[in-house]
């Protein structure tokens, strides 16, 4: 079985603080693919970023990065300079072709980001 | 439309009778998915449609739930008698192929209310 696992349920930051919101999963698959989604108060989920598992590369884009460490099992993501439009739910998310390529989501973190 | 349209955007029905809820997919994508998103249980994966073949039902709660798709595009979510624990956020998305190696797009999502 999969499992994602999002320890913070609630981040509050002032403006222009970094913030990281961790994601720890489990998965016995080989092959797999980690993503972001964020969720703000309209309710959609807005696709963030996909990851597969042979690729540890860092990534940068704007003021968002992501560390992904196989090695402890981790997809954290970093918004620096954080901004008030950036409060939302964050999702971090797993699948793979063996799981039937369904997501399996972590609970969620709610980044309230205050002026 | 350019993204994964939902509808209706709220429901409120009475508890016992039955309830539709549609998506459109976006335009060329195979695969369709609905999850559902409720307080305590988070993001759940209920049912996933691939091209023409049968669909991945093993999220479905209940004989309750029941989903189709038709020609390959639009697809409907059949609740029946429902229940107030059928009260939830019940989102659809699409993608342009199965896989993990491509990132799902999702609709604004159905809060369905029972009451």
């Amino acid at each position: 079985a999969q499992k994602v696992t999002q320890a913070q349920t609630e981040i509050s930051v002032v403006e222009k603080e970094d913030v990281t919101l961790d994601c720890v999963y489990e998965t016995r698959d080989t092959t797999y693919y980690l993503f972001w989604y964020k969720q703000p108060p309209s309710g959609e989920l807005v696709f963030l970023i996909r990851r597969n598992s042979f690729d540890e590369q860092n990534e940068i884009s704007g003021r968002y990065s992501w560390n992904f460490q196989k090695s402890t099992s981790s997809f954290n993501f970093t918004i620096t300079a954080s901004q008030v439009v950036d409060s939302a739910v964050y999702f971090c998310a797993l699948t793979s072709n063996n799981a039937g390529n369904m997501l399996t989501f972590g609970g969620g973190t709610r980044l309230m980001v205050k002026p | 439309g350019a993204g994964v349209s939902q509808s209706p955007s709220n429901k409120v029905t009475e508890k016992g009778k039955d309830v539709e809820l549609r998506c459109d997919p976006i335009s060329g994508h195979t695969a369709l998915y609905w999850y559902r998103q409720s307080l305590g249980q988070g993001l759940e994966f209920l049912i996933y449609f691939q091209g023409n073949s049968a669909p991945d039902k093993s999220g479905l709660p209940s004989d309750r739930f029941s989903a189709e798709r038709t020609g390959g595009s639009v697809s409907t979510l059949t609740i029946q008698r429902t229940q107030q624990e059928d009260s939830a956020v019940y989102l659809c998305a699409s993608s342009l192929r199965r896989g993990g190696n491509t990132e799902a797009f999702f609709g604004q999502g159905t809060r369905l209310t029972v009451v």
